[in-house]
């Protein structure tokens, strides 16, 4: 069965200092995932994809297929990064894309 | 363009009463989802569309019922609300790879 684990379910750092969101899946075909971030009260917007190898806001993920993983790092955190951050993993379903979400991570950034 | 659009975006129920959330999109996506948020939970699938005319029950279906319409619209319904809906729901869209996903539904069952 699929499944996203994301083991800190709050995480609060310091402005500047670097940031790891953690998250592992569970999947025997080849994964595809994605990091979603929800600011206060607004929709989930897509933030990362692994596919695409992207750099959004400074964030960075890394797929590490022999430790099924998929952190979300940025080397300074921002107090605009505050949100609550989702992984997700795509599995292919009867021609929909189904998304599996992790259980989330509420990220704080004090000043 | 406006994506994904939820109504309504608040709403309070008894125990019992029935409602329908309903979602449209503007983007020509295929599929459409509808998932429930709860804190420490994440967000949970309950119907999904992947096409026009077919529809198919997710993680969490019990107490639901969906149409997908047309290809825009896909809307949710709770025929007898209870408590335990109480709950964020978000309506999404996809092309194949990636969400869209609208602004949300709180509600509240009393």
């Amino acid at each position: 069965a699929q499944r996203v684990t994301q083991p800190e379910k709050l995480l609060s750092v310091f402005k500047g200092a670097p940031v790891e969101l953690k998250c592992n899946y569970s999947y025997s075909g080849s994964p595809e995932l994605f990091w979603y971030v929800q600011y206060s009260r607004q929709r989930l917007q897509l933030l990362l994809r692994h596919i695409s190898r992207e750099s959004i806001k400074g964030f960075t993920a890394d797929l590490n297929k022999g430790e099924t993983s998929f952190h979300l790092k940025k080397p300074f955190a921002q107090e605009e990064d505050s949100a609550m951050y989702y992984c997700a993993l795509s599995t292919q379903i009867q021609g929909a894309q189904k998304l599996v979400f992790g259980q989330g991570t509420r990220l704080t950034i004090n000043p | 363009n406006a994506g994904v659009t939820q109504t309504p975006k608040f709403q309070v129920l008894k125990t019992g009463q029935s409602m329908t959330l309903q979602c449209a999109q503007d983007m020509n996506h295929n599929s459409m989802y509808w998932y429930r948020q709860d804190p420490g939970m994440g967000l949970r699938l309950i119907y999904y569309s992947a096409s026009e005319g077919t529809t198919d029950k997710g993680e969490v279906p019990n107490g639901y019922n969906v149409s997908r319409l047309n290809k825009r619209e896909f809307s949710l319904r709770l025929e007898s609300a209870a408590p335990s809906q109480t709950s964020v729901y978000f309506c999404a869209s996809s092309p194949g790879a990636g969400y869209t996903f609208g602004s949300g539904t709180r509600l509240t069952v009393v």
